[in-house]
């Protein structure tokens, strides 16, 4: 079956931008969460949508945020982009609970110039 | 807050054995999770522990305390392909999904 697709792999923009990143989940996974990793800070939890509803929410501002669509399909936006959200930005699904450890995608290397 | 702490980096030798270890200190505990991270690609799932004890999967094992806050990943006959990063991770909700991870360990294994 097909893995967690993230589009896309790369992404250069300037301060004061905004991106949206996508991501498409396992087929039959309804949750979808998305993380932020840096070298300094390991991954840092951003949120978690379910049934295109955010369920769980990090502590990052509010200039990040996210939605799922009916086909569990997600995006995450980043508004007003500063330097230091350069960072692979990881999506991850699974059927509801992790117990069984989310699928990640390979990421979204975004980097602001 | 949340505080997860693993060594930064280790080395060991090929057909060795390697003990990582994990710490943490959550407002609440609903299972350890470790991931395995090659450079440049995305993590995978080894284990889940839950329960005190040890789960052993192939040449992965992984061990909970819960009383100490204490997790450890064993690697047996370590191989080249191994070199990896080691990603400890905790879910301090029952039924969420949102895991607080260690900064990983980069383990190297040397010929």
């Amino acid at each position: 079956k097909a893995g967690v697709t993230q589009t896309p792999r790369y992404l250069i923009k300037t301060r004061g931008q905004q991106v949206t990143l996508s991501c498409s989940p396992i087929s039959g996974h309804r949750s979808v969460s998305w993380y932020q990793q840096t070298p300094g800070q390991g991954l840092q939890f951003l949120f978690e949508y379910f049934s295109e509803t955010q369920r769980n929410k990090g502590n990052f501002p509010g200039r990040f945020s996210g939605r799922q669509f009916s086909n569990s399909r997600s995006e995450m936006n980043v508004s007003t982009l500063e330097l230091g959200d350069s960072a692979l930005y990881l999506c991850a699904s699974s059927r509801d609970s992790a117990n069984y450890g989310y699928t990640f995608g390979s990421g979204t290397r975004l980097t602001v110039v | 807050g949340q505080n997860i702490d693993q060594p930064t980096e280790m080395t060991a030798t090929e057909g060795a054995i390697v003990q990582i270890n994990c710490t943490y200190q959550t407002s609440g505990f609903n299972g350890l999770f470790w991931y395995q991270q090659h450079a440049g690609e995305a993590p995978t799932f080894l284990s889940y522990n839950v329960l005190d004890g040890l789960e052993e999967k192939g040449r992965f094992s992984s061990f909970l305390s819960r009383s100490k806050g204490y997790s450890y990943l064993l690697l047996k006959e370590l191989q080249m392909k191994d070199s990896a990063s080691y990603l400890c991770a905790v879910r301090d909700q029952n039924g969420a999904n949102n895991l607080f991870f260690g900064t990983g360990t980069r383990l190297t294994v040397i010929p």
